[in-house]
C-alpha cells in the first residue's frame, strides 16, 4: 500500500468553524490531490498541487484552501466551514500528473 | 463537470458470472482509469488504458477502448464475493495539461453474490 495518512479520519464540527485536513505521504511523489465525495456525484477535485508551493483549483474550489509547503504534506482547510462541505475527503498521490492515482483512507467531515 | 458516465449505475451477479460495466466520456482523452472502491475505503487502481490502445488485460480483468465512440468497457470474468465494490472510470482529457488531471465518473455498484 502506498504511504497516504489523512487525518483526521473523522470530524464533527459546526457551521462557521474552521476546520483542516491533512494528508502526509511517504512515497516522495510529486503530485497531490483532494478530492470530495458525495452520493450522486462521484468524486469532485477540489484542490491539486504539482510540486512545493505549486498549487492550482480543481473543479469545486469555492470554500477552500490549500497548502504544500513540504513535499510530504498537503492541508486542506476549510476557512469557515458549512454544512455544504459535509462530505468524505480523499487525498491522492500521483507520481506523473496524468497517471495512476494513489488514495489515502477518506476523511469524514460532517459540518452541523 | 463530469467526463464520465458509467453504466449501469449497479448491477447484481452470482459469483462465477462475467460483470460487464461500460463508461462513456464527453471530449478527447489522454487515458482512461479504472478504479475499485470498496465500502468505506480509498479508490484503488486497477488499470489505465492509454488512448492508442484498443484493449488490455490485467488478471481477471479486460478493459476495452473505443475512441470513435468515447467509451470503455471493464469486464470481471469468473466473478467473486471479494469483486463486491465500485467501481469508477476516470479520464485524463486531452490537452489537461502537465498535471492531467483526473475526471470521476459516479460510479457502479457492483454486487457479487455468494
Amino acid at each position: 500500500d502506498a504511504g497516504i495518512t489523512q487525518s483526521p479520519r473523522h470530524k464533527v464540527t459546526e457551521t462557521g468553524t474552521p476546520v483542516t485536513l491533512r494528508c502526509h505521504q511517504t512515497e516522495n511523489h510529486r503530485y497531490m490531490y483532494w478530492y470530495r465525495q458525495d452520493p450522486g456525484h462521484g468524486l469532485r477535485l477540489i484542490h491539486y498541487s504539482y510540486g512545493v508551493k505549486d498549487t492550482d483549483k480543481g473543479e469545486v474550489s469555492d470554500g477552500y484552501s490549500v497548502s504544500r509547503s513540504k513535499t510530504e504534506d498537503f492541508l486542506l482547510t476549510l476557512e469557515s466551514a458549512t454544512s455544504s462541505q459535509t462530505s468524505v475527503y480523499f487525498c491522492a498521490i500521483s507520481e506523473t500528473g496524468p497517471g495512476e492515482l494513489f488514495f489515502g483512507e477518506g476523511s469524514r467531515l460532517t459540518v452541523l | 463537470s463530469q467526463q464520465g458516465e458509467e453504466d449501469p449505475q449497479a448491477l447484481s451477479i452470482q459469483e462465477g458470472e462475467n460483470a460487464t460495466m461500460n463508461c462513456s466520456y464527453k471530449t478527447s482523452i489522454n487515458n482512461l482509469q479504472w478504479y475499485r472502491q470498496n465500502s468505506g475505503r480509498g479508490l484503488v487502481h486497477l488499470i489505465l488504458i492509454r488512448s492508442n490502445e484498443r484493449e488490455k488485460h490485467s488478471g481477471r480483468l479486460r478493459v476495452t477502448l473505443d475512441t470513435s465512440k468515447k467509451s470503455s468497457s471493464l469486464l470481471i470474468t469468473a466473478s467473486r464475493a471479494a469483486d463486491t465494490a465500485s467501481y469508477f472510470c476516470a479520464t485524463v482529457p486531452l490537452g489537461g495539461g502537465s498535471q492531467g488531471n483526473l475526471i470521476f465518473g459516479k460510479g457502479t455498484k457492483l454486487s457479487v453474490k455468494p
